[in-house]
Order: structure tokens, then sequence, then C-alpha cells
């Protein structure tokens, strides 16, 4: 079945350091893929979407690029804020398959000042 | 602005006892789901619907029952057969239609054991 696998966390980095969050998945067919971001005590955020091969999705100074050979969508920053800190899901959602969106187990990132 | 609101934030069962947890939107969206988050866990999917009066089980759907009378309104009631409740529980809809469209989310509701 279709799957969303993400580095384990915790990812502990100082301010301004480079991020790299890495997501990989397995799926039948096209899917479109997201990165949500969950602060404390909150509901999940969409970060940002691509929906085929060489996209690049981008908001608020983070990106990812659709692989279609590696199968990856890696989340990357240039330089991460404390504000940054939160837990980070890739997830799929299935071409054709309007039901669900299937997710990783999520990253938790901290941004020391 | 519109958005989902979730309510109650907080909620506690005694043990027996059904609750109910509220999920409207107003993005006039056709989707909604509802997920269980465990502690250092990701999103487990416990039903959906695509449409009003008609809904499916996800993954974890045993104990759990839901509604979907009116398009704006999906709550969950979590029921006495669910023997291990606690866990934060999020809402979610979407527009529908196309699988590049994205689910969009509430703040979600604590259940927690008394």
């Amino acid at each position: 079945g279709n799957s969303v696998t993400q580095m384990e966390g915790p990812v502990t980095l100082s301010e301004e350091a480079f991020l790299t969050i890495n997501c990989t998945y397995t799926a039948t067919g096209y899917p479109s893929l997201f990165w949500y971001v969950q602060y404390p005590g909150e509901g999940l955020q969409l970060l940002l979407k691509a929906t085929k091969a060489d996209d690049k999705g981008s908001n608020k100074g983070f990106e990812a690029t659709y692989r279609k050979e590696t199968t990856s969508f890696h989340l990357e920053k240039g330089s991460v804020q404390v504000s940054d800190s939160a837990v980070y899901f890739c997830a799929l959602s299935e071409a054709g398959n309007t039901d669900k969106l299937i997710f990783g187990t999520g990253t938790r990132l901290q941004v020391f000042p | 602005d519109g958005g989902i609101t979730q309510s109650p934030k907080y909620l506690f069962r005694k043990e027996g006892q059904n609750v109910t947890l509220s999920c409207e939107q107003n993005l006039n969206h056709d989707a909604m789901y509802w997920y269980r988050q465990d502690p250092g866990q990701g999103l487990r999917l416990i039903y959906y619907s695509q449409i009003v009066n008609d809904f499916q089980k996800g993954d974890i759907a045993e104990g759990y029952s839901v509604s979907r009378e009116k398009k704006e309104s999906f709550p969950l009631t979590v029921t006495s057969a669910q023997k291990n409740p606690t866990a934060f529980y999020l809402c979610a809809s979407r527009l529908g239609g196309l699988s590049n469209q994205p689910q969009h989310f509430g703040d979600g509701t604590r259940l927690s054991i008394l």
C-alpha cells in the first residue's frame, strides 16, 4: 500500500542554520504531496504542496521539490528561526482517490537561539 | 473568516460515558474527516465523509460513530466501547474533487479520562 516515511526527530538546530527534513513515499500513480506544520496544542496548517513531478512548493522560506525518480519530497529552509520550532508532517494524496491523506509520523524541529 | 471550528478544546470522559466532539466548517467544503493523534505519533483516520448523509470508516473506526446531516457539520461520538480514548482529535475538511486539494484542519479537541 501507499506510505510516507519521514526522518525521525527531534531535529535540533541553532538559529540561522540550514534545515533539511527528509520525506520519501511509496505510491502507485502520481500522488500530490504536502507538508503540514503543527505548533504545540494546535491543529495542522498547510505549509506547502506540489502536485506533479519536478514541481517546487514554497512558503515562508520553506521549499520542497517533488522528485519522482527518488520518490522524495524533502523539506528545506535556508535559515531557521526559533519560531519555526514545531512538528512537521509529510503527506500524500493518492491520485484518483479523493478520500484520504496518508501522513508520515512527523518530525519535531527544535531551534535554539 | 472561513475556517473549521472544533469544540470543546478540552473534554473529560467518565467510564461508560459517550461523549460527542463538535466540528463545524464554513468553507463550503464537501469532504470532512476525523483523525486521532497520540503523543509522538502521526495521524490516524477514524471516519470520513465525502457528501451529506454518507460516511465511511477509516483505519481505526471501532468505538467511534459519526453523522453527516448537514454539509457544515460532522460530529464525532466517542462511545464507551472505545477503551483507550485519551488522545488529541483533529477534524479536517477538503473542497473535494481533485486529489491535489489540501485538507484544512481545526485546532483540535483533547480528550482525557477522569
